[in-house]
């Protein structure tokens, strides 16, 4: 059964700090990897999405890398900002079809001021 | 802009009642997820459908129920509310296996 992780599960930097969450997955045979946001009380909202054919995805400040083979992916932010609060959560899915996604807990970023 | 509404943000319920949780997507998406997310538990699959009036348990289907009469909607029923049905629940839609999208969930609480 494939299980993801992620750690740290809080983190708590300074402003404008360049940071990384990590996210790793036990079962290397994975569809696709999807990186969240979620502001409390409320749903997720997506980020990115990498292809297990894929190495990395862009979107401004944030840069998400896959390496299918160690089962592993991260999440670059740079320059963080307070508004970057948040907790990011990693989520896998199993092969092809319409299947679901197997979620990480996340971690809980804060950015001080 | 892609949306999936879920019709309520917070939810009162008593113990036994049916509880009925809908949710629209309006981007012609097959699939369509409910998932339930508590503390230090994470999120956990209660039903998942790929179609109309298709549908497939997930990790958690028990005390629950689905139907997905129209392709935009997906409601999740509670046959008879418990208190550890007290969660967040999150509705979310994708194409095949694309960018899974979610709703802004419904914290419901059985008393």
């Amino acid at each position: 059964k494939q299980e993801v992780t992620q750690i740290p599960a809080a983190l708590s930097v300074p402003e404008g700090e360049n940071l990384v969450l990590n996210c790793s997955f036990t079962d290397s045979a994975i569809y696709n990897l999807q990186w969240f946001r979620q502001d409390p009380g409320k749903g997720l909202t997506s980020l990115l999405l990498i292809q297990s054919s894929q190495r990395e995805q862009t979107s401004g400040r944030l840069n998400a890398s896959l390496d299918k083979s160690s089962g592993r992916s991260t999440l670059y932010i740079a320059a963080s900002q307070p508004g970057d609060s948040a907790t990011y959560l990693c989520a896998v899915r199993r092969g092809g079809g319409a299947d679901g996604l197997t979620f990480g807990k996340g971690t809980h970023l804060i950015i001080q001021p | 802009d892609v949306k999936v509404t879920q019709s309520s943000r917070y939810l009162v319920k008593r113990t036994g009642e049916k509880v009925f949780l809908e949710c629209v997507q309006d981007m012609d998406h097959e699939n369509m997820f409910w998932y339930r997310q508590d503390p230090g538990l994470g999120l956990r699959l209660i039903y998942f459908s790929y179609d109309v009036k298709m549908k497939e348990k997930g990790d958690i289907p028990e005390g629950y129920s689905v139907s997905r009469e129209k392709k935009e909607r997906f409601s999740l029923i509670l046959e008879s509310a418990s208190t550890n049905q007290t969660s967040m629940y999150l509705c979310a839609s994708s194409i095949r296996e694309g960018k899974l999208f979610f709703g802004s969930g419904t914290q419901l609480s059985v008393l």
